[in-house]
């Protein structure tokens, strides 16, 4: 079945630092989603990767997509307390099954 | 505009006690799921309702039943409820299957004793 790992679990950053999460395939994937939890909420969704190579930005967040759709990353630039959560990412398995990484969690230490 | 809501928010069960968790969307979205979240295991789908009179089993099935009321309400049914239960449930929905944006509800935090 298809495997996706994301790393790392947890991660602590002083404020200001960067930030770094990835999901990796052991298959192609036909395109991935990205969404953030914040302590105590839901999951809300941030951004969606359908091409080969894809970047995306929000502010200060930038989302790639691999050249293989195998692996994809997000990348807090300087960040802040409100960054604080669990992003996850959604690779969907099946054609109707959205499927979730286990997420990373970051704590940010102002 | 409410999009998903659940109820109810919290729940304490005893042990072989039923309930039915609630879910209603009004985005007019095909596709809704039930998942449940624990510490360090991330979102694990329990079921799933690709359309209006289908639904199937997801990663966790066991313990739990569903029903696809309509269009708009997906119920989450536990029969005799187990410690093994206690978890946060979330519901969502997504226009069409997967590989789109999902919303999620609230969350009910349910606690078997």
């Amino acid at each position: 079945g298809q495997q996706v790992m994301q790393i790392p679990q947890y991660q602590h950053v002083q404020e200001g630092e960067d930030f770094t999460t990835y999901c990796n395939s052991s298959t192609t994937l036909s395109n991935i989603q990205w969404y953030k939890q914040r302590p105590g909420g839901h999951p809300v969704f941030l951004i969606q990767l359908v091409k080969s190579g894809e970047v995306k930005k929000q502010k200060r967040l930038t989302f790639q997509f691999g050249e293989a759709k195998k692996n994809s990353s997000l990348h807090i630039t300087a960040t802040q307390t409100t960054d604080v959560g669990t992003y996850f990412c959604d690779f969907g398995a099946g054609s109707y099954q959205l499927t979730f990484g286990k997420g990373t969690k970051l704590s940010v230490i102002p | 505009n409410a999009g998903v809501t659940q109820t109810p928010k919290f729940q304490v069960l005893k042990t072989g006690q039923s309930m039915t968790l609630q879910c209603a969307q009004d985005m007019n979205h095909n596709s809704m799921y039930w998942y449940r979240q624990d510490p360090g295991m991330g979102l694990r789908l329990i079921y799933y309702s690709a359309s209006e009179g289908t639904t199937d089993k997801g990663e966790v099935p066991n313990g739990y039943n569903v029903s696809r009321l309509n269009k708009r309400e997906f119920s989450l049914r536990l029969e005799s409820a187990a410690p093994s239960q206690t978890s946060v449930y979330f519901c969502a929905s997504s226009p069409q299957g997967a590989n789109t944006e999902a919303f999620f509800g609230q969350g009910t935090r349910l606690t078997v004793v």
